[in-house]
């Protein structure tokens, strides 16, 4: 079955630490995908995208992720976080017309 | 201007009635969805609408049933609710096939049967 996997559910670091987090997915062929943030209380936004060239993509607020397509995965990074990175991190894959999500990550930042 | 809304934006109701969540974008998309995102920050689709036609229709219970009257809405209307229904339902619309498609996101309503 399709699926879309994210292993941390829960992530703390500190200021200024790096972050990077995982996303894995099991659809054949192509795909487009996409890392979804959602502050607290807040709804989703879109914090990047890849379709297609350069499997490096870059996002708002610093944020990057790498397509590798030999391992299906799309894992996102930061190489120093803030405080107001604290959110949920969801990672989206879209094949054909069925669109599926993660479970999701919470990041929290200490000040 | 708001590019998907969604009225309530909170709900608490009791358990057996029926309820509409409203849902409207003003950016032209072709298609719209509702997600259900559990207490668990789980995000599972529900429904999408493509011009009027129904296009993904998950293992959803027949409680739930979309309504669209046009193509800039996209109701989602629950009878006889359930304990199990409390949960936080998301609107989002997409234009399909676009070079970069990409889902909008309503802010949410945050739905609670007691």
């Amino acid at each position: 079955a399709q699926s879309v996997s994210q292993h941390n559910h829960h992530v703390i670091l500190s200021e200024a630490a790096s972050l990077e987090l995982g996303c894995n997915y099991s659809y054949g062929g192509t795909v487009n995908l996409f890392w979804y943030v959602q502050y607290p209380g807040q709804h989703l936004q879109l914090l990047l995208k890849y379709f297609s060239g350069d499997p490096l993509v870059k996002g708002i607020k610093g944020f990057e992720a790498e397509f590798i397509k030999s391992k299906f995965s799309f894992n996102l990074r930061k190489p120093s976080v803030q405080w107001s990175d604290t959110a949920e991190y969801f990672c989206a894959v879209k094949s054909n017309n069925d669109m599926r999500f993660g479970a999701g990550t919470r990041l929290t930042v200490k000040p | 201007d708001t590019a998907v809304s969604q009225t309530p934006k909170y709900l608490v109701t009791q358990m057996g009635n029926d309820k509409s969540i409203k849902c409207e974008q003003n950016l032209g998309h072709d298609t719209m969805y509702w997600y259900k995102q559990d207490s668990k920050k789980f995000l599972k689709i529900m429904f999408s609408y493509n011009n009027k036609e129904l296009i993904i229709n998950e293992t959803v219970p027949n409680r739930f049933s979309p309504k669209s009257p046009d193509k800039a809405h996209l109701n989602l209307h629950i009878n006889s609710l359930e304990l199990g229904d409390s949960a936080v339902y998301f609107c989002a619309s997409s234009q399909v096939g676009g070079l970069m498609e990409t889902q909008y996101f309503g802010p949410g309503t945050r739905l609670l049967v007691l």
